[in-house]
């Protein structure tokens, strides 16, 4: 058990389909991110929540819309996605102060499909 | 801008063999580093870290020196095992109180018995 789950585990959707990814932690962590993850290539960082709010969007399209309802969930919601959005989405949470970055907690990951 | 380069893999070892997996770099100030490892089917998890020059972080057997003359932060292993089969992230924060994290590529380890 990481401190952060993340659901479902995997996922396949066609192309004119909408879901929705969700992270949930309970470290009492105050920021929350989401991570792409495509083979052979670097973790790319789409979002980033602090304190509920907003504070990078890395160029992500439109297609993928985020939702931090409070500091303990977040949501990815997808919609006519393309085959290239296939790829292994990570959560993380972290304190967004003083430990920074050496108290990111990564969740195991939803494995999208996109057919 | 802050970034990090380790080096490509894959990397097939045999059990016991020695490990080292290369990371350099670049940041203004005084960053943190940091060495994440992503098992099959899981997300990443902290393997070990350093906050400032010449700082040994270690865990599991690995270990990594902050080196600020060189920029570098290698994971070394004395003797891997199969378990240690995982995929190896290098990471950098601008300072120990950033929340946010510039990772490596990743470096695919396969150890064969």
């Amino acid at each position: 058990e990481t401190g952060v789950t993340q659901t479902p585990r995997h996922l396949v959707m066609g192309m004119t389909n909408k879901k929705s990814l969700k992270c949930e932690q309970h470290l009492g962590h105050n920021a929350m991110y989401w991570y792409k993850q495509s083979a052979k290539k670097p973790l790319e960082l789409m979002f980033v929540y602090s304190l509920e709010e907003r504070v990078e969007n890395n160029s992500v399209p439109s297609r993928f819309s985020p939702e931090c309802p409070n500091s303990s969930h977040l949501f990815l919601h997808l919609h006519t996605l393309q085959p290239e959005d296939s790829a292994l989405y990570l959560c993380a949470s972290s304190q967004a102060s003083g430990q920074g970055a050496a108290s990111y907690t990564f969740g195991s990951g939803t494995r999208l499909t996109v057919v | 801008g802050n970034s990090v380069t380790q080096m490509e893999g894959p990397v097939t070892l045999s059990e016991e063999a020695f490990l080292t997996i290369n990371c350099t770099y670049t940041a203004t100030g005084y960053p943190s580093l940091f060495w994440y490892v992503q098992y099959p089917g899981e997300g990443l998890q902290l393997l070990l870290k350093a906050t400032k020059a010449d700082d040994k972080g270690s865990n599991k057997g690995f270990e990594a020196t902050y080196r600020k003359e060189t920029t570098s932060f290698h994971l070394e292993k004395g003797s891997v095992q199969v378990s240690d089969s995982a995929v190896y992230f290098c990471a950098l924060s601008a300072s120990s109180n950033d929340y946010k994290l510039s990772f490596g590529a990743g470096t695919t380890v396969t150890v064969r018995a």
